[in-house]
């Protein structure tokens, strides 16, 4: 079964610092892979998406993903943080069996020191 | 600009009393979702619907039920909540090719049972 784990559940950064956000799938099929957004008390908000085009991702608010299907990894990245990216960070997968459906990791939350 | 709402975003309730869960979409979208999040947890699909009067359950069981008598709207009903039962309920939509498009979520709704 299709699966995703993204590695740490918590993430801090200095503002201005790097971001680095992991996510890891199983599959044997390339898959679309997502990254969604949560801040908190609200939805979750698509930041970028692969669906098997370029396999670098520029997505909304200066995050970008990579697809390398030689390690299965679609991490996430942010040249310089800011305060207000603090949230909740998702990653998901397509479901191989093309249903439509998204499965989606645990979740990882940044949190950005001033 | 939210296309998918969710009413109430906050709902405390007592232990049995029935509710039902609101969620509209003005896109014409043909899939719609609910997933249950609990604080710090990933995402869990518990009903999805590809159309109308096209209701399946989802990868976690859930002793609510959903319909889908029209394409825009897609509530989620508990008959007796139980305190087992407190979580946050997102529902998201997407087009008919869903997999590309990603979903679009609503901005949930917390429900607390006392």
């Amino acid at each position: 079964a299709q699966s995703v784990t993204q590695l740490g559940s918590h993430v801090s950064v200095s503002e201005g610092a790097l971001v680095l956000l992991r996510c890891n799938y199983s599959s044997s099929v390339p898959p679309y892979l997502f990254w969604y957004v949560q801040y908190p008390n609200q939805g979750l908000q698509l930041l970028l998406k692969y669906t098997s085009a370029a396999t670098l991702v520029k997505g909304i608010n200066g995050f970008e993903a990579e697809f390398k299907k030689s390690e299965t990894s679609f991490h996430l990245t942010k040249p310089s943080a800011h305060m207000s990216d603090a949230a909740e960070y998702f990653c998901a997968v397509s479901d191989p069996s093309n249903t439509g459906k998204l499965i989606f990791g645990q979740g990882t939350t940044l949190q950005v020191k001033p | 600009e939210a296309d998918i709402y969710q009413t109430p975003r906050y709902l405390v309730i007592g232990t049995g009393k029935k509710i039902t869960l609101e969620c509209s979409q003005t896109m014409g979208h043909d899939k719609m979702y609910w997933y249950q999040q609990d604080p710090g947890m990933e995402l869990h699909l518990i009903h999805y619907s590809y159309g109308v009067n096209s209701t399946e359950k989802g990868d976690l069981s859930s002793e609510s039920t959903v319909s889908r008598i029209r394409t825009e709207h897609f509530p989620l009903t508990l008959e007796s909540a139980r305190p087992s039962h407190t979580s946050q309920y997102l529902c998201a939509s997407s087009e008919r090719t869903g997999v590309v498009a990603g979903y679009t979520f609503g901005s949930g709704t917390r429900l607390t049972v006392v």
